[in-house]
């Protein structure tokens, strides 16, 4: 069955540019998060949604970092005015019900230059 | 605030030895922990999980055990194998949004 993808799985941008990474979760799945996993590290939380309603975004780590799901279905975090400090793996997953198993995709890596 | 740490950044056994890797937390208050896998390239893939009111969880070859008093839990796993190398996270659910610690490298030397 369908797991959770995320596009691109590379990513490699400049200095300065925006980004926009996409999450598809598990289909009929309520909960979706997006974690960032910096190299050598454990992924960290950024923000979680139920639906289309962006419940948590504690994690997200400054005001250049956006994520939406506007029909409660897809994904997209964007990143805009992207730093060297960004370049990590950015993790998306998503569950039935938010105290449920959470299901990850394969990530996306991105690469500031 | 929430912590969850490992003991070890590495760790290597031969092949069909037992493993066991160490994690230790900080929230008294924590009542879940999950253990995940996650291959080079790959998303965390979920293991084993345990609730606060038991010591001891097995799954197919990997235990789970708890220790509330000293607040450390630890992942067994039996017989491991070459498919075993990943690194292991172990992670505290508060909220419902995973807290991962930084996770422990198994090599499995054949």
């Amino acid at each position: 069955g369908a797991g959770v993808s995320q596009s691109p799985r590379y990513k490699v941008a400049k200095r300065g540019q925006d980004v926009a990474l996409r999450c598809d979760p598990i289909s009929g799945h309520v909960s979706l998060f997006w974690y960032q996993q910096a190299l050598g590290q454990g992924p960290e939380f950024l923000t979680y949604f139920q639906n289309e309603a962006q419940l948590d975004k504690s994690g997200l780590p400054s005001d250049r970092f956006f994520a939406e799901r506007p029909e409660g279905s897809v994904s997209t975090l964007k990143i805009q005015r992207t730093q060297q400090e960004d370049s990590a793996v950015y993790l998306c997953a998503s569950s039935l019900y938010p105290a449920d198993e959470q299901f990850f995709g394969p990530g996306t890596r991105l690469t500031v230059l | 605030g929430e912590s969850v740490g490992l003991h070890l950044p590495t760790l290597s056994v031969q092949e069909g030895d037992n493993s066991i890797i160490n994690c230790a937390y900080s929230n008294s208050a924590s009542d879940y922990f999950i253990w995940y896998k996650q291959e080079s390239g790959k998303g965390p893939q979920f293991i084993i999980d345990i609730r606060s009111n038991m010591d001891k969880r097995q799954g197919q070859r990997v235990t789970v055990l708890l220790n509330k008093t000293v607040k450390h839990l630890s992942l067994q796993i039996a017989a491991t194998q070459p498919g075993d190398s990943a690194v292991y996270f172990c992670a505290d659910i508060p909220g419902g949004k995973l807290i991962f610690g930084q996770g422990t490298e198994l090599s499995v030397k054949p």
